[in-house]
């Protein structure tokens, strides 16, 4: 079956220091993966994807992911994290085969100032 | 670009009538959209694909019969709750995307409570 697996429910994280919020995947084929971002009574934003090409992708708000096929991976960065980060971050993944997205369970970045 | 957006936000309806929630795309043709049911600090489920003109497809375990979706155009899809009960009362979001696309976009949410 496929899964997208968020190993930590929260990460906390000093205002200023890098950040990382994991997400592996177990997704047949070709994966396609991204990350959202859903503040509190609200929708969820997209961030950025990996579709193909450069495992490296930059997205909104200074986050980026980088790809690791051979870790399935997909772990989402950023260089220094504001209090504004603080929100519920979620991973998703696809494939070319259905339309459909698996999300992970989340993880909530708590960035303190 | 690739605005969703949903009405009502919130709605509180006493058990046993049917509530209607809206799903727009505001500035794209949304050729699929896909409707979720969030608890409090859960991930989002998954309970249905509509495509534009067909009728949706529902997750297992999701009650056609009570959570009916329309796709009458390609701006819009509507769920209604058919004779709510109180553990109907949840998040709703729906998403929406463009043909040939891979990503989603979300609309900010339903928050429905059932009394």
């Amino acid at each position: 079956a496929q899964s997208v697996a968020q190993p930590e429910d929260q990460v906390n994280v000093a205002e200023g220091n890098p950040l990382t919020v994991k997400c592996t995947y177990s997704v047949s084929g070709n994966p396609y993966l991204f990350w959202y971002v859903q503040y509190p009574n609200r929708g969820l934003q997209f961030l950025l994807k990996y579709i193909t090409g450069d495992n490296l992708v930059k997205g909104s708000y200074g986050f980026e992911a980088e790809f690791n096929k051979s870790q399935t991976s997909f772990h989402l960065k950023k260089p220094s994290a504001l209090v504004s980060d603080s929100a519920l971050y979620f991973c998703a993944g696809g494939t070319r085969n259905t339309d459909k997205l698996i999300f992970g369970t989340g993880t909530r970045l708590q960035v303190f100032p | 670009g690739a605005v969703v957006s949903q009405h009502p936000s919130w709605v509180i309806c006493k058990s046993g009538t049917s509530v209607k929630i809206e799903c727009r795309s505001l500035d794209f043709q949304a050729t699929t959209m896909f409707w979720y049911r969030q608890f409090p600090k859960q991930s989002l489920m998954l309970m249905a694909t509509s495509n534009e003109g067909s009728k949706a497809t529902y997750e297992q375990g999701v009650e056609k019969d009570k959570f009916l979706i329309n796709h009458a155009s390609l701006t819009l899809s509507t769920l209604t709750v058919t004779s709510a009960h109180p553990e109907d009362s949840s998040f709703y979001i729906c998403s929406a995307s463009r043909d040939g696309a891979y990503e989603q976009y979300f609309g900010p949410g339903t928050r429905l409570t059932v009394t």
